[in-house]
């Protein structure tokens, strides 16, 4: 069974502070590691993703994620946060192509002025 | 840029009552995929559904729920007979059949049961 913790449900930082959101898995087998930004009454976007090749993962809009197998996590960070930031962010896990995403709880984040 | 979409954005019924959400995947992915997330709660998987049959099933996905691809584009989640703890948001996604796994999300359909 694959399950997702999130630590911290809420994370606030000020404009131009790094973001840095924790995301630990549990999977039988060699994980599918995602990040999805949720904006208010929107659906999911994708940011990023881990399949197996490189441990750091660049995504869109300036975040990054590093998969570190030994501590079982893949945390994700951006340098400098922005105002446009400021979403909900959720971590998944898949044990394979084709199969249902795990979720984690979910971290708001919110970015002051 | 192709995109999931979703119709309708909201649907508001009476307990008992049926209902029908549909998405159009994108037009080159095989699998498919309804989740719903339940207001301040995290997003859960129900079905996944690949070559016309259902490949994976959640806990919440029983017997009130059935799924179907009536045509070469629509996907369709049926609620046989609503309560009230089926209001939520009602995701649906589609991802190709091989590759990374990725899985691209429509906008929801925001289901109020009354």
């Amino acid at each position: 069974a694959q399950s997702v913790t999130q630590l911290g449900s809420h994370v606030s930082v000020s404009e131009g502070a790094l973001v840095l959101l924790r995301c630990n898995y549990s999977s039988s087998v060699p994980p599918y590691l995602f990040w999805y930004v949720q904006y208010p009454n929107q659906g999911l976007q994708l940011l990023l993703k881990y399949t197996s090749a490189a441990t750091l993962v660049k995504g869109i809009n300036g975040f990054e994620a590093e998969f570190k197998k030994s501590e079982t996590s893949f945390h994700l960070t951006k340098p400098s946060a922005h105002m446009s930031d400021a979403a909900e962010y959720f971590c998944a896990v898949s044990p394979r192509s084709g199969s249902r995403l795990t979720f984690g709880e979910g971290t708001q984040l919110t970015v002051n002025p | 840029e192709p995109e999931v979409t979703q119709t309708p954005s909201h649907q508001v019924t009476q307990m008992g009552q049926e209902v029908i959400l549909r998405c159009v995947p994108i037009s080159n992915h095989l699998y498919f995929y309804w989740y719903r997330q339940i207001l301040g709660q995290k997003v859960e998987f129900l079905v996944s559904f690949y070559n016309n049959e259902i490949s994976e099933k959640s806990e919440i996905f029983d017997d009130q729920f059935s799924v179907e691809r009536p045509d070469g584009s629509n996907f369709t989640l049926k609620i046989r007979s609503t309560k009230l703890e089926d209001s939520a948001m009602y995701f649906c996604a589609s991802s190709e059949t091989s590759g990374t796994g990725e899985q691209f999300f429509g906008p929801g359909t925001r289901l109020t049961v009354l």
